[in-house]
């Protein structure tokens, strides 16, 4: 099977941009969407992007996901950051019907 | 859409524990299911999913649960389950029931439940 890699962290400020890579380590990334989730401090995770690009009714459009088949990597970008945006992310991915997640990303904003 | 898991508990090594996942807001019979563990201060670990009984209602495992854990569901009262047996240590972790959705062509946790607390400990 394949994995998928992370930053363990990242940090930026308050109104900054920050963008997550999700690199996949074998198979082509392009083959098999790829989801993001969030999960805040004590809370079940919950989709901020799903089929690579794609935000979910009430995900605002800070938050946007896009595909790199050149380097097998998607990304997380997040705009306008606000403190409130402070927590894991995931990515995730799938084949022959087995998932894997990223190692997740802890994002600071301060 | 409502996800409601229980039957965690302590429990021994070796032994065994029945999680349960109560399904609402949805059509449970046409939706595919899954679990996904976290052991504490780390990441999402996907452990194993069921289809649909009108896909086939096969199931597939992740590598460190497969032989040990084995997920079914009843349609009948929209329950999901998942039988853990020879339990180890590292299967300590909050396992989350998480349905897709019919609608997404992608395979993904749509909904979450809140999760229950497994502890494997001597």
């Amino acid at each position: 099977n394949f994995m998928l890699t992370q930053p363990h962290s990242v940090s930026e400020s308050p109104g900054k941009t920050v963008t997550i890579s999700c690199t996949r380590s074998s198979g082509g990334l392009a083959s098999n969407y790829v989801q993001w989730y969030q999960q805040r401090p004590g809370s079940s995770p919950s989709t901020v992007i799903y089929e690579d690009y794609q935000r979910p009714s009430g995900v605002p459009d800070r938050f946007s996901g896009s595909i790199d088949s050149s380097s097998n990597s998607a990304s997380l970008t997040i705009s306008g950051l606000k403190t409130e945006d402070e927590a894991h992310y995931y990515c995730q991915s799938y084949d022959s019907g087995n998932w894997v997640f990223g190692g997740g990303t802890k994002l600071t904003v301060l | 859409v409502q996800l409601v898991e229980s039957g965690g508990d302590l429990v021994k090594p070796g032994g065994s524990l029945r999680l349960s996942c109560a399904a609402s807001g949805l059509t449970f019979r046409n939706v595919w299911m899954s679990w996904v563990r976290q052991a504490p201060g780390k990441g999402l670990e996907w452990v194993g999913r069921i289809k649909s009984n009108t896909d086939g209602g096969t199931t597939d495992y992740a590598a460190p649960v497969k032989g040990r854990f084995t997920i079914s569901r009843d349609d009948s009262i929209n329950t999901l389950y998942l039988q853990t047996n020879s339990l180890k240590t590292e299967d300590t972790a909050v396992y989350y029931c998480t349905a897709e959705d019919v609608n997404m062509a992608a395979e993904m946790a749509s909904y979450w439940g809140q999760g229950t607390l497994v502890t494997v400990s001597s």
